[in-house]
Protein backbone atom coordinates (compact mmCIF):
# COMPACT_ATOMS: atom_id res chain seq x y z
CA UNK A 1 0.00 0.00 0.00
CA UNK A 2 0.40 3.86 -0.17
CA UNK A 3 1.67 3.59 3.23
CA UNK A 4 1.94 1.85 6.80
CA UNK A 5 -1.98 0.68 7.74
CA UNK A 6 -3.04 0.04 11.31
CA UNK A 7 -6.38 -1.62 12.39
CA UNK A 8 -8.16 -0.65 14.74
CA UNK A 9 -7.49 2.23 15.05
CA UNK A 10 -9.39 2.54 18.04
CA UNK A 11 -9.73 -0.59 20.23
CA UNK A 12 -11.76 -0.16 23.57
CA UNK A 13 -11.50 -3.68 25.76
CA UNK A 14 -11.99 -4.85 29.42
CA UNK A 15 -9.25 -5.44 32.20
CA UNK A 16 -7.85 -8.73 31.35
CA UNK A 17 -9.45 -9.21 27.72
CA UNK A 18 -6.97 -9.98 25.28
CA UNK A 19 -6.21 -8.01 22.09
CA UNK A 20 -4.41 -7.93 18.92
CA UNK A 21 -3.36 -5.10 17.01
CA UNK A 22 -2.52 -5.37 13.07
CA UNK A 23 -0.08 -3.36 10.82
CA UNK A 24 0.76 -3.18 7.34
CA UNK A 25 3.85 -2.01 6.38
CA UNK A 26 4.89 -0.02 2.97
CA UNK A 27 5.44 -2.93 0.46
CA UNK A 28 8.60 -3.89 -0.27
CA UNK A 29 9.64 -2.42 3.36
CA UNK A 30 11.78 -5.11 5.15
CA UNK A 31 12.17 -3.53 8.58
CA UNK A 32 9.18 -3.19 10.90
CA UNK A 33 9.20 -1.36 14.02
CA UNK A 34 6.14 -1.29 16.97
CA UNK A 35 6.29 1.34 19.09
CA UNK A 36 3.93 3.06 22.44
CA UNK A 37 2.94 6.35 22.95
CA UNK A 38 1.25 7.08 26.26
CA UNK A 39 -0.02 10.81 26.34
CA UNK A 40 2.15 13.83 27.32
CA UNK A 41 5.42 11.18 26.31
CA UNK A 42 7.28 10.30 23.09
CA UNK A 43 6.91 6.44 21.56
CA UNK A 44 8.75 3.94 23.03
CA UNK A 45 10.41 1.43 21.21
CA UNK A 46 8.82 -2.15 21.79
CA UNK A 47 10.18 -4.58 19.53
CA UNK A 48 12.13 -4.41 16.11
CA UNK A 49 11.44 -7.55 12.80
CA UNK A 50 14.05 -8.03 10.25
CA UNK A 51 12.02 -9.76 7.65
CA UNK A 52 10.09 -12.55 9.85
CA UNK A 53 12.56 -12.96 13.14
CA UNK A 54 12.20 -10.27 15.60
CA UNK A 55 15.48 -8.72 15.73
CA UNK A 56 15.10 -7.30 19.11
CA UNK A 57 11.89 -7.09 21.47
CA UNK A 58 14.02 -5.79 24.13
CA UNK A 59 11.07 -2.96 24.41
CA UNK A 60 8.42 -5.15 25.17
CA UNK A 61 7.30 -4.55 28.72
CA UNK A 62 6.50 -7.97 29.79
CA UNK A 63 5.54 -11.64 28.91
CA UNK A 64 1.88 -10.25 28.16
CA UNK A 65 3.12 -8.85 25.19
CA UNK A 66 3.69 -10.84 22.28
CA UNK A 67 4.30 -10.13 18.21
CA UNK A 68 4.45 -12.26 15.43
CA UNK A 69 5.35 -11.29 11.41
CA UNK A 70 5.04 -15.19 9.80
CA UNK A 71 5.23 -13.89 6.22
CA UNK A 72 7.48 -10.34 7.00
CA UNK A 73 5.18 -8.38 5.87
CA UNK A 74 1.99 -8.02 7.97
CA UNK A 75 3.08 -7.87 11.65
CA UNK A 76 0.35 -8.63 14.70
CA UNK A 77 1.20 -7.68 18.29
CA UNK A 78 -0.47 -9.23 21.16
CA UNK A 79 -1.31 -8.56 24.49
CA UNK A 80 -2.84 -10.84 26.77
CA UNK A 81 -4.98 -10.16 30.35
CA UNK A 82 -4.51 -6.28 29.42
CA UNK A 83 -4.30 -3.79 32.43
CA UNK A 84 -5.31 -0.42 32.76
CA UNK A 85 -1.78 0.96 32.09
CA UNK A 86 -1.59 -0.32 28.36
CA UNK A 87 -3.61 1.62 27.46
CA UNK A 88 -1.96 3.99 25.13
CA UNK A 89 -1.49 4.52 21.30
CA UNK A 90 0.43 1.71 19.61
CA UNK A 91 2.71 2.64 16.66
CA UNK A 92 3.74 0.73 13.63
CA UNK A 93 6.07 1.88 11.13
CA UNK A 94 8.47 0.58 8.66
CA UNK A 95 11.63 1.00 6.62
CA UNK A 96 14.00 0.11 3.76
CA UNK A 97 16.95 -0.82 5.91
CA UNK A 98 18.23 2.41 8.32
CA UNK A 99 17.22 5.99 8.22
CA UNK A 100 13.90 7.00 8.05
CA UNK A 101 11.08 5.50 9.58
CA UNK A 102 7.67 5.93 7.96
CA UNK A 103 4.73 5.45 10.54
CA UNK A 104 1.56 4.45 11.00
CA UNK A 105 -1.57 6.62 12.15
CA UNK A 106 -1.69 4.10 15.40
CA UNK A 107 -3.97 2.26 16.91
CA UNK A 108 -5.44 3.37 20.55
CA UNK A 109 -5.93 1.18 23.01
CA UNK A 110 -7.96 2.43 25.71
CA UNK A 111 -8.07 -0.61 28.85
CA UNK A 112 -11.11 -0.27 31.12
CA UNK B 1 20.31 5.01 27.99
CA UNK B 2 20.03 7.66 25.92
CA UNK B 3 17.73 10.53 26.99
CA UNK B 4 16.46 13.83 24.57
CA UNK B 5 15.41 16.62 26.73
CA UNK B 6 13.27 18.81 24.62
CA UNK B 7 12.27 22.63 24.91
CA UNK B 8 10.04 24.20 25.50
CA UNK B 9 7.26 21.74 26.08
CA UNK B 10 4.84 23.72 24.40
CA UNK B 11 4.90 26.97 22.78
CA UNK B 12 2.32 29.14 21.46
CA UNK B 13 3.42 31.87 18.63
CA UNK B 14 1.49 34.54 16.55
CA UNK B 15 1.20 33.51 13.28
CA UNK B 16 4.32 34.94 11.13
CA UNK B 17 6.21 34.82 14.06
CA UNK B 18 9.72 32.84 13.98
CA UNK B 19 10.17 30.28 16.75
CA UNK B 20 13.38 27.70 17.89
CA UNK B 21 12.73 24.30 19.55
CA UNK B 22 15.80 22.43 21.12
CA UNK B 23 16.19 18.92 21.82
CA UNK B 24 19.62 18.41 24.02
CA UNK B 25 20.92 14.58 24.31
CA UNK B 26 22.63 12.99 27.13
CA UNK B 27 24.60 11.31 24.67
CA UNK B 28 26.32 11.78 21.59
CA UNK B 29 23.92 12.02 18.74
CA UNK B 30 24.76 9.56 16.08
CA UNK B 31 21.96 9.97 14.21
CA UNK B 32 18.86 12.97 15.10
CA UNK B 33 15.85 12.68 13.63
CA UNK B 34 12.79 15.17 13.72
CA UNK B 35 9.22 14.49 13.49
CA UNK B 36 5.83 16.26 13.02
CA UNK B 37 2.87 14.43 15.02
CA UNK B 38 -1.17 15.89 14.73
CA UNK B 39 -3.42 14.83 17.19
CA UNK B 40 -4.88 11.04 16.53
CA UNK B 41 -2.02 10.78 14.06
CA UNK B 42 0.91 9.16 13.02
CA UNK B 43 4.36 10.77 13.21
CA UNK B 44 5.08 12.64 9.80
CA UNK B 45 9.26 12.49 8.81
CA UNK B 46 10.86 15.91 8.49
CA UNK B 47 14.58 16.16 8.73
CA UNK B 48 17.52 13.50 9.87
CA UNK B 49 20.89 14.87 10.31
CA UNK B 50 24.16 12.84 11.07
CA UNK B 51 27.35 15.13 10.63
CA UNK B 52 28.39 17.80 13.70
CA UNK B 53 27.28 21.16 12.40
CA UNK B 54 24.74 20.06 9.68
CA UNK B 55 22.16 22.34 8.70
CA UNK B 56 18.95 21.38 6.94
CA UNK B 57 16.20 23.28 4.90
CA UNK B 58 12.56 22.25 4.20
CA UNK B 59 10.37 25.12 2.77
CA UNK B 60 10.19 27.16 6.14
CA UNK B 61 11.58 24.76 8.46
CA UNK B 62 15.16 24.24 9.21
CA UNK B 63 17.00 21.78 11.24
CA UNK B 64 21.39 21.54 12.85
CA UNK B 65 22.81 19.45 14.80
CA UNK B 66 25.66 21.06 16.57
CA UNK B 67 29.78 20.60 16.39
CA UNK B 68 29.29 18.32 19.46
CA UNK B 69 26.60 16.75 18.47
CA UNK B 70 24.80 16.66 21.67
CA UNK B 71 22.03 18.77 20.93
CA UNK B 72 19.90 20.09 18.00
CA UNK B 73 17.18 22.86 16.67
CA UNK B 74 14.72 23.21 14.74
CA UNK B 75 13.62 26.42 13.46
CA UNK B 76 10.38 27.43 11.93
CA UNK B 77 10.12 30.91 9.82
CA UNK B 78 6.97 33.02 9.44
CA UNK B 79 5.24 30.48 10.77
CA UNK B 80 1.58 29.49 9.83
CA UNK B 81 -1.31 27.39 11.35
CA UNK B 82 -0.30 24.64 9.57
CA UNK B 83 2.64 24.26 11.36
CA UNK B 84 0.65 23.42 14.26
CA UNK B 85 1.49 20.14 15.88
CA UNK B 86 3.61 18.45 18.09
CA UNK B 87 7.23 18.06 16.80
CA UNK B 88 9.33 14.96 18.35
CA UNK B 89 13.19 14.27 18.07
CA UNK B 90 14.40 11.12 17.69
CA UNK B 91 18.12 9.85 18.02
CA UNK B 92 19.47 6.74 17.60
CA UNK B 93 22.41 5.00 19.49
CA UNK B 94 24.65 4.15 17.27
CA UNK B 95 26.41 2.44 13.62
CA UNK B 96 23.90 0.31 12.51
CA UNK B 97 21.31 1.54 15.74
CA UNK B 98 17.72 0.78 14.46
CA UNK B 99 16.34 1.38 17.57
CA UNK B 100 15.17 5.36 17.77
CA UNK B 101 14.60 6.88 21.30
CA UNK B 102 12.37 9.76 21.37
CA UNK B 103 11.68 13.58 23.29
CA UNK B 104 8.54 13.80 24.73
CA UNK B 105 7.84 16.30 22.22
CA UNK B 106 7.25 20.19 21.89
CA UNK B 107 3.39 21.41 20.97
CA UNK B 108 3.05 24.28 18.89
CA UNK B 109 -0.29 26.24 18.37
CA UNK B 110 0.29 29.18 15.80
CA UNK B 111 -2.74 31.72 16.62
CA UNK B 112 -3.94 33.53 13.49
Amino acid sequence: GAGVSQTPSNKVTEKGKYVELRCDPISGHTALYWYRQSLGQGPEFLIYFQGTGAADDSGLPNDRFFAVRPEGSVSTLKIQRTERGDSAVYLCASSQGLGELFFGEGSRLTVL
Amino acid sequence: SQELEQSPQSLIVQEGKNLTINCTSSKTLYGLYWYKQKYGEGLIFLMMLQKGGEEKSHEKITAKLDEKKQQSSLHITASQPSHAGIYLCGADSGAGSYQLTFGKGTKLSVIP
